[in-house]
């Protein structure tokens, strides 16, 4: 099964900063199946990009995925207060379909 | 707009089952993909396993293979996930998830991201 490792594990930040959050694969993701949630405190989690950049219904262009083969990035350009959470990667591209350990955003 | 609505939380003794159900509304219940993937507490995301009704056939994860059955009951537009042979390490939040698009991977699987969350069902397992 691919495993993806996500880094970093807690990235501490101030509103208006941007933020930076990757994941890698040990094998290529297919077509670029790789997807991203966010998950706060509480709640269940939230699809905010799959096929590596394509965003979500409703998740705002600040938010942004790029990626292919086995590195993939998401990208908050500015960080808002409502972005304090954690966030998973997930490959579908071959089964079983598989998560990242994911990245806390913090505030600093 | 499809909903899932998870059954409430269960408290179970180690050995003992729990089933799961996810009642799917707004959707073509035959063709909509489900999962069900769990969170232990603290812990990160974790597949279990997934089915298309139209299907019939589930997929599991090796590591609950013999242990869990995942269903589905079309006239009541209702999806379960049952695990077995329940101990402490599977006290955990369990999530009905979904998506209509799937594809095929190399081998012919039919993989699928998760679109979709229900609120998820809290299973607490302890003597």
């Amino acid at each position: 099964e691919i495993v993806l490792t996500q880094s970093p594990g807690t990235l501490s930040l101030s509103p208006g900063e941007r933020a930076t959050l990757s994941c890698r694969a040990s094998q290529s993701v297919s077509s670029s199946y790789l997807a991203w949630y966010q998950q706060k405190v509480g709640q269940a989690p939230r699809l905010l990009i799959h096929g590596a950049s394509s965003r979500a219904t409703g998740i705002p262009d600040r938010i942004s995925g790029s990626g292919s083969g086995t590195d993939f990035t998401l990208t908050i350009s500015r960080v808002e207060p409502e972005d304090f959470a954690v966030y998973y990667c997930q490959q579908y591209g071959s089964s079983p379909p598989t998560f990242g350990q994911g990245t806390k955003v913090e505030i600093k | 707009q499809v909903q899932l609505v998870q059954s409430g939380a269960e408290v179970k003794k180690p050995g003992s089952s729990v089933k799961v159900s996810c009642k799917a509304s707004g959707a073509t219940f035959s063709y909509y993909a489900f999962s069900w993937v769990r969170q232990a507490p603290g812990q990160g995301l974790e597949w279990m396993g997934g089915l298309i009704p139209i299907f019939e056939t589930p997929t599991y994860a090796q590591k609950f293979q013999g242990r869990v059955t995942i269903t589905a009951d079309g006239p009541s537009s209702t999806a379960y996930m049952e695990l077995s042979s329940l101990r402490s390490e599977d006290t955990a939040v369990y999530y009905c998830v979904g998506n209509y698009r799937y594809h095929y991977d190399s081998s012919g699987n039919r993989n699928w991201y998760f679109d979709l969350w229900g609120r998820g069902t809290l299973v607490s397992v302890s003597s």
